[in-house]
């Protein structure tokens, strides 16, 4: 069975730096046909993806939020741990991990969230 | 990145309605668009991937067609369960990116 649970504060202040841990369990982060994304969605608001990491350690991030995001992994723990720094009241929101599954056909390899933790919800308030 | 426009941003149907919502992205991302079902307090569902696969447990009511730059997702027969937002999201290049999202509601 699958399962990613998300795990941190559920306050921070501005300026504050913020870390963030998904543990999954029923796969490994070294599955080479699995990875994790971190996405966000702030209270009434749309889904927005800020990151991922792959099994070979490759990681990705949102063009926006680059600057303060770091990605990384655990394999051992099953952990993958995102940090966003300076944190501002605009990043409250619920933070989900989603686990990246890849598919391949005869002619192209497709990748999609096919599983995700319930989501935390963090508030940035002083 | 890549930009994607849902539409309509907000729908109102009955039960048994046929419904359908397109996505449309800034740039060309031939089938690489699924399709997710959020519920109120909910993390998303995953409902179509690479444009037209149905996930596995999903009902066929639910299909998607497309490619390119224009996508649909359609509800052939609208459930009360599937009273939801619909989000897509484009995985052809980094940054992912998801469209705003499509709010279902009862008529």
């Amino acid at each position: 069975q699958v399962t990613l649970k998300e795990s941190g504060p559920v306050l921070v202040k501005p300026t504050e730096t913020l870390t963030l841990t998904c543990t999954v369990s029923g796969f490994s982060l070294s599955n080479t046909r699995m990875g994790v994304s971190w996405i966000r969605q702030p209270p009434g608001k749309a889904l927005e993806w800020l990151a991922h990491i792959l099994s070979n350690d490759e990681k990705s991030y949102s063009t926006s939020l680059k600057s303060r995001l770091t990605i990384s992994k655990d394999t051992s723990k099953s952990q993958v741990v995102l940090t966003m720094t300076n944190m501002d009241p605009a990043d409250t929101a619920t933070y989900y991990c989603a686990r990246i599954l890849s598919y391949c056909s005869s002619s192209s390899c497709y990748y999609y969230f096919d599983y995700w933790g319930q989501g935390t919800l963090v508030t940035v308030s002083s | 990145d890549i930009q994607m426009t849902q539409s309509p941003s907000s729908l109102s149907a009955s039960v048994g309605d046929r419904v359908t919502i397109t996505c449309r992205t800034s740039q060309s991302s031939s089938n690489y668009l699924n399709w997710y079902q959020q519920k109120p307090g909910k993390a998303p569902k995953l409902l179509i991937y690479a444009a037209s696969s149905l996930q596995s447990g999903v009902p066929s009511r639910f299909s998607g067609s497309g490619s390119g730059t224009d996508f649909t997702l359609t509800i052939s027969s609208l459930q009360p369960e599937d009273f939801a937002t619909y989000y897509c999201q484009q995985s052809y290049r980094t940054p992912d990116t998801f469209g705003q999202g499509t709010k279902l509601e009862i008529k």
